[in-house]
Order: C-alpha cells, then sequence, then structure tokens
C-alpha cells in the first residue's frame, strides 16, 4: 500500500523558519516525481512545489518562490520542504502528494500523478 | 494560471439522490482532470483521473465527464459515506490549480 506520512509542522514566529519531511512507502519513491500542496484554514487548495524524481527539475508557486526550497532524498525515501521568512498566510495544512513516473506520457502520466496524498501537517505562523 | 471554477460550493441532498459537481477551466486542459473526495482530517482520495477514468476500487456510482473546459462529477446514488467535500484538480500546466470545492451535506 502507497503510503505518504508529512512530519515538521508546529507553530512558528514570522520571518521564521520549518523544515517539513514527507516519508513515503510501499513504490519506488526514486521513480516518481512529488509534489507539496497546502490548504489554509477555511481555503481551497494551493500548490505550492514540484519536484522530478530525480530532484534535477522544480517548480514553485509565486506565492513561495525565493522562500521555499523543495528537495528529496531517495535512499531514504523522504521529501522535504525548506520554508524560510514565514508569513502569517502561510499557515496551512501542508500535503505531500505523490506524482508522474519518470518518463511516462500522455495518456498514462494522468494516471499516476497526484493519484495518493498524505495526511498533512499543520504549519502554524504567528506570533 | 488556469482558473478553475467549481459549483455550486455547497450541495444538500439525501442517500439515494443523485448529484452532478462541475468545474469549468479558465483555458482548455484537455482531458488532464482529476476528482477528489475528502473528508474532515483525512487525506484526499482521489475518484476520477484523466477526466472520466474510474480510480480503482472506486465505487461504481461515481462517474466524471468531460473535456476541454467543462467537466462534471456525478454521484448516481448517493451513500452516506459520500458526505464530504469534493475538489477538481487540474494538472495540464503548472501551477496545478484547484476548484474551490463542494461540500456535500446530509438534507
Amino acid at each position: 500500500e502507497v503510503q505518504l506520512v508529512e512530519s515538521g509542522g508546529g507553530l512558528v514566529q514570522p520571518g521564521g523558519s520549518l523544515r517539513l519531511s514527507c516519508s513515503a512507502s510501499g513504490f519506488t519513491f526514486s521513480a516518481f516525481g512529488m509534489h507539496w500542496v497546502r490548504q489554509a484554514p477555511g481555503k481551497g487548495l494551493e500548490y505550492v512545489s514540484g519536484i522530478s524524481n530525480g530532484g534535477d527539475t522544480t517548480y514553485y508557486a509565486d506565492s513561495v518562490k525565493g522562500r521555499f526550497t523543495i528537495s528529496r532524498d531517495n535512499p531514504k525515501k523522504t521529501l522535504f520542504l525548506q520554508m524560510s521568512s514565514l508569513r502569517v498566510e502561510d499557515t496551512a495544512v501542508f500535503h505531500c502528494v505523490k506524482g508522474r513516473l519518470e518518463g511516462s506520457t500522455r495518456p498514462n502520466y494522468l494516471y499516476y500523478d497526484m493519484d495518493v496524498w498524505g495526511q498533512g501537517t499543520t504549519v502554524t505562523v504567528s506570533s | 494560471d488556469i482558473q478553475m471554477t467549481q459549483s455550486p460550493s455547497s450541495l444538500s441532498a439525501s442517500v439515494g439522490d443523485r448529484v452532478t459537481i462541475t468545474c469549468r477551466a479558465s483555458q482548455g486542459i484537455r482531458n488532464d482532470l482529476g476528482w477528489y473526495r475528502q473528508k474532515p482530517g483525512k487525506a484526499p482520495e482521489r475518484l476520477i483521473y484523466a477526466a472520466s477514468s474510474l480510480q480503482s476500487g472506486v465505487p461504481s456510482r461515481f462517474s466524471g465527464s468531460g473535456s476541454g473546459t467543462e467537466f462534471t462529477l456525478t454521484i448516481s446514488s448517493l451513500q452516506p459515506e459520500d458526505f464530504a467535500t469534493y475538489f477538481c484538480l487540474q494538472h495540464n500546466s503548472y501551477p496545478y490549480t484547484f476548484g474551490q470545492g463542494t461540500k456535500l451535506e446530509i438534507k
């Protein structure tokens, strides 16, 4: 069974830093891209960042560009999100999400991409 | 960015009812759309991928249709476990974007 378990959330002051982790199991982690998605209280879902299976290609939403860094440790099957210069508006539940299989093309990548989500870890930015 | 407009934002229905939720994309996204169900405090669960393909293990009462800019999720006969929040996701281009969600409540 594919599982994604996030950790590292907590309470941090504005301007502070936090590193989120996502531990993966049940699939060949090194073969799949990965994503982070967040949901602020009472608001909709927002795509945050994505990374290719090898870690050489990354994507960031404009709202976090320059402040957040996505990375991965394939031998340890772990995805990370390093967050700095945190703002009150970054308060949210952060989910890691399994991405597409490396090398997959249409239509197969639609099957692999965004299929499994973790339960999330809560980040609260407040003074 | 591609905007996803989902309607309705909330819906009251009874067990056994047929319901339909719609997502409209601000530009064509082919069939690069998924539908998800989320219960409070739980991870979202994908129901439909590629706009109309049923995720393995998901009951056949769920179906999706559409392509381009108009998409629908239909639940043919509501069950008690279906009262939750539903959202669509486009993954045609970055940044991926989501519908605002539909909260399905028991009438």
